[in-house]
């Protein structure tokens, strides 16, 4: 079946560091990609998402691209800050209209001031 | 516009005791998840409705899980005996059928003695 695969985390950085998570994806077919957020104590929100091959999804930042050929998606940012501190979950929804989504294990990530 | 309604949001019961676990989505969206999620196993799907309907639940661990959908605006998942292994933080999300963005709950974490 569908799967993602994230990087391993937790990543720790300092403020104004430069982030790259890494996402890659097994899936039959063109999934739409996304990339969710969960600050402490919150449920996921969708952080971004692209819909096809070579699509860039952008928000507060954050960028990531939909890579048909590596099927890849990572997502980046080039200063970080305390505030980004959370867990990001790369996730895929299945082709064919189907509501499901198919989520990574999350990657934990701790900005320092 | 509220977003989606979870209640309780902690939950701490003995084992073998009943556990309801509460949701109200977003009002017009029609389609309904309950995922659950561990440190062990990362976020997992259990279930979802379209229309009031499940449609997949083949993400539920076993016959002491159930959920309902009554009507458009309320659904339950019941828990029925509990087990110390079901302590988890569930999350309920909603949607509009065909549109992949999932919006979560604040979820209810589940403490089972």
């Amino acid at each position: 079946g569908d799967s993602v695969t994230q990087m391993e985390g937790p990543v720790t950085l300092s403020e104004e560091a430069f982030l790259t998570i890494n996402c890659t994806y097994t899936a039959t077919g063109y999934p739409s990609l996304f990339w969710y957020v969960q600050y402490p104590g919150e449920g996921l929100q969708l952080l971004l998402k692209a819909t096809k091959a070579d699509d860039k999804g952008s928000n507060k930042g954050f960028e990531a691209t939909y890579r048909k050929e590596t099927t890849s998606f990572h997502l980046e940012k080039g200063s970080v800050q305390v505030s980004d501190s959370a867990v990001y979950f790369c996730a895929l929804s299945e082709q064919g209209g189907s509501e499901k989504l198919v989520f990574g294990k999350g990657t934990k990530l701790t900005v320092n001031p | 516009d509220a977003g989606v309604i979870q209640s309780p949001r902690h939950e701490v019961t003995e084992m073998g005791q009943e556990v309801t676990l509460r949701c109200k989505p977003i009002s017009g969206h029609n389609s309904l998840f309950w995922y659950r999620q561990t440190m062990m196993r990362g976020l997992e799907l259990l279930i979802y409705f379209n229309n009031n309907v499940p449609i997949d639940d083949s993400g539920m661990p076993e016959d002491r899980f159930s959920a309902k959908m009554p009507n458009a605006s309320f659904s339950t998942l019941k828990i029925q005996p509990s087990e110390p292994r079901d302590s988890a933080v569930y999350f309920c999300a909603s949607s509009r059928v065909g549109d992949n963005e999932q919006f979560f709950g604040p979820g209810t974490r589940l403490t089972v003695l």
